[in-house]
């Protein structure tokens, strides 16, 4: 079976930076994505690793490291737009089937 | 710009009845995912495909059914609803790779 745990909260301010964890337990592994959602919308694609390292689009970047099961998400230059809900994904041992998150609710305050 | 769309986007409907939830996609995905969500919770898939005429259950047990006769839909359908399935259900396709492209979703209240 597959189980992912990230915070449930984090709070930060206007042009800060934060960082949000996951870690994984699956039977397999083909990549960590991670997915933003605000209140009332739909989950919408941020990044993906398949290998590890830092993956880095504009003021978001990713990290894996397979061999400690671990990922994060980092937020840079923090803006009021990025208050929502951030979930990490992995896809199961065959490849098919998607497991996500508990999810994190980011709080950016003025 | 993904196209992929959801109808109806609110149903309020009484314990018992048929429902079946539809779901469009414009861009030629070959795998489609509905995943069942509550409010502030992580999203459950429970039903996959990878392409026509084929069709998986997710993690998440489900009374629900799903079809795939045409690679552009992938409707959902709930024979005898009850209040347990109150949720909201969001549609999803994706190319090849892990970027899924979700609808807005379908809020579903059983009354």
């Amino acid at each position: 079976g597959q189980s992912l745990e990230q915070p449930s909260e984090v709070t930060a301010v206007e042009g800060a930076i934060v960082q949000i964890n996951c870690t994984y337990q699956t039977s397999g592994f083909y990549g960590l994505s991670w997915y933003q959602q605000h209140d009332g919308g739909a989950p919408t694609f941020l990044s993906y690793n398949g290998l590890d390292g830092l993956e880095e689009t504009g003021r978001f970047s990713s990290f894996l490291s397979r061999s400690d099961s671990y990922g994060y998400l980092l937020l840079q230059e923090l803006q009021m737009k990025d208050s929502a809900s951030y979930f990490c994904a992995v896809r199961d041992n065959y490849g098919q089937n998607f497991v996500f998150g508990p999810g994190t609710r980011l709080s950016v305050l003025p | 710009e993904a196209d992929i769309y959801q109808t109806p986007r609110y149903l309020v409907i009484g314990t018992g009845k048929k429902i079946t939830l539809e779901c469009s996609q414009t861009m030629g995905h070959d795998k489609m995912y509905w995943y069942q969500q509550d409010p502030g919770m992580e999203l459950h898939l429970i039903h996959y495909s990878y392409g026509v005429n084929s069709t998986e259950k997710g993690d998440l047990s489900s009374e629900s059914t799903v079809s795939r006769i045409r690679t552009e839909h992938f409707p959902l359908t709930l024979e005898s609803a009850r209040p347990s399935h109150t949720s909201q259900y969001l549609c999803a396709s994706s190319e090849g790779s892990d970027e899924q492209y979700f609808g807005p979703g379908t809020r579903l209240t059983v009354t």
